[in-house]
This record gives structure tokens, sequence and C-alpha cells, in this order.
């Protein structure tokens, strides 16, 4: 099974409507992250955590919420999704003491198209 | 200027080339620097990790960061087409801090 899954692996919604992406680990690392790619652009963060009680925002927050409900789950919400929110998203974590902490590993992303 | 600056290419090459890679950043900070590589629809992987100056080698790959430059390189030797993907460059000024990937590279190894 893998480490860092993510659900939906696709998503097609609608201008205005509230989604919600799950990201859960089986790491064991105290440490998530969520970003979104894009084309030419690159992957930027949105928001991430250290461990349950702490919450940061990323480069582009606006526009995006986050709950962290167990050390292995981090949801990324759309409040109401618009269609510059198209974008290949992805969750990450890593390890808050190891060596090489600074790695971060990769779920498989979700491909979200907002119309 | 963006804090790190990756040339997106695309980059072609045939089967056995020797292909370089590389990075150039704005930060003097930064000490950890990391390659990712991500295929088609997959989200990205760890290749390389190095920390300070230096060069490091596994296998085909070899990891090169010259920080009086600021520039990192990845050096692929005897390259492969299952080496065609898009190669990342990623870098953080300390543990605990976020990083901050380069926009890719899309690499293509013809047979």
């Amino acid at each position: 099974d893998a480490d860092v899954t993510q659900t939906p692996r696709n998503r097609i919604t609608k201008t205005g409507k509230r989604i919600m992406l799950e990201c859960s680990q089986t790491k064991g690392h105290d440490r998530m992250y969520w970003y979104r790619q894009d084309p030419g652009l690159g992957l930027r963060l949105i928001y991430y955590s250290f461990d349950v009680k702490d919450i940061n925002k990323g480069e582009i927050s606006d526009g995006y919420s986050v709950s962290r409900q167990a050390q292995a789950k981090f949801s990324l919400s759309l409040e109401s999704a618009i269609p510059n929110q198209t974008a290949l998203y992805f969750c990450a974590t890593s390890a808050a003491v190891a060596r090489n902490q600074e790695t971060q590993y990769f779920g498989p992303g979700t491909r979200l198209l907002v119309l | 200027q963006k804090e790190v600056e990756q040339d997106p290419g695309p980059l072609s090459v045939p089967e056995g080339a020797i292909v370089s890679l590389n990075c150039t950043y704005s930060n003097s900070a930064f000490q950890y620097f990391m390659w990712y590589r991500q295929y088609s629809r997959k989200g990205p992987e760890l290749l390389m990790y190095t920390y300070s100056s230096g060069n490091k080698e596994d296998g085909r790959f070899t990891a090169q960061v010259d920080k009086s430059s600021k520039y990192i390189s990845l050096f692929i030797r005897d390259s492969q087409p299952s080496d065609s993907a898009t190669y990342l460059c990623a870098m953080t000024r300390q543990a605990g801090t976020a990083l901050i990937f380069g926009k890719g590279t899309t690499l293509s190894v013809s047979s």
C-alpha cells in the first residue's frame, strides 16, 4: 500500500461548489503539506502543518482552507471553487526528527477541474 | 527575481547521453538541496539529497552543489528512456522550514 494516499484522484466540479481533498499517510510523519502544480509555475505551497495543532499558510493560501484531523490526516478545502483553481494538487509529508528530515514524500496527486 | 530558477526545457537527448540539469538560487541561507523526479501523472519522488556544498553520487546520478555560485546541478550518466521525466530541484535554509521548488525541467531520452 502507498505511504501517502490522496482522495479523490480526479474531480470535476462547478464554480461556486465547496469541495474537499483528503490526504492520509502511514509513514508516521508529523509534518504534512499541500501543494498545487500548474504548467509553467511548478509546485507552490498552499498550507502546511507541523503537528495536529499547528497550521501555517504557504505562498498561495487565498481561497483555500485546511484541517488537520489527526497526525495521519490533512484535508484541503476549496470553499467556493473557481476555474483558476483547476490544477494538480499534491499532499506531502516529512518527519520532524530524522536523518534528512527536510525530505518530503509526495502522494499521487488529485487532478481537479473547475468548470 | 525568483528564489529558485530552473530552465523548464524541454530537453531531448539520445539514449546513452550525459545529461546536465541545473538550478540557480538567490538565497545564500539555503543549506539543504534536493532533486526530485516526477513521472507523468505521478507525484514527485526524491532522487538525491545533499547538505551544503559538494558532490554526491548514487549510481548513474551525481548531484553537485556550489554554494559560492549559488548553483546546483544533477548529472545523469548513460541516460535511459526510463529517465524521461520532469526533474525538480528543491532547497531550504534549515530543518523545519518549507521547501522552495524550481519549476522543473522536462527530460526526454530517446532510444
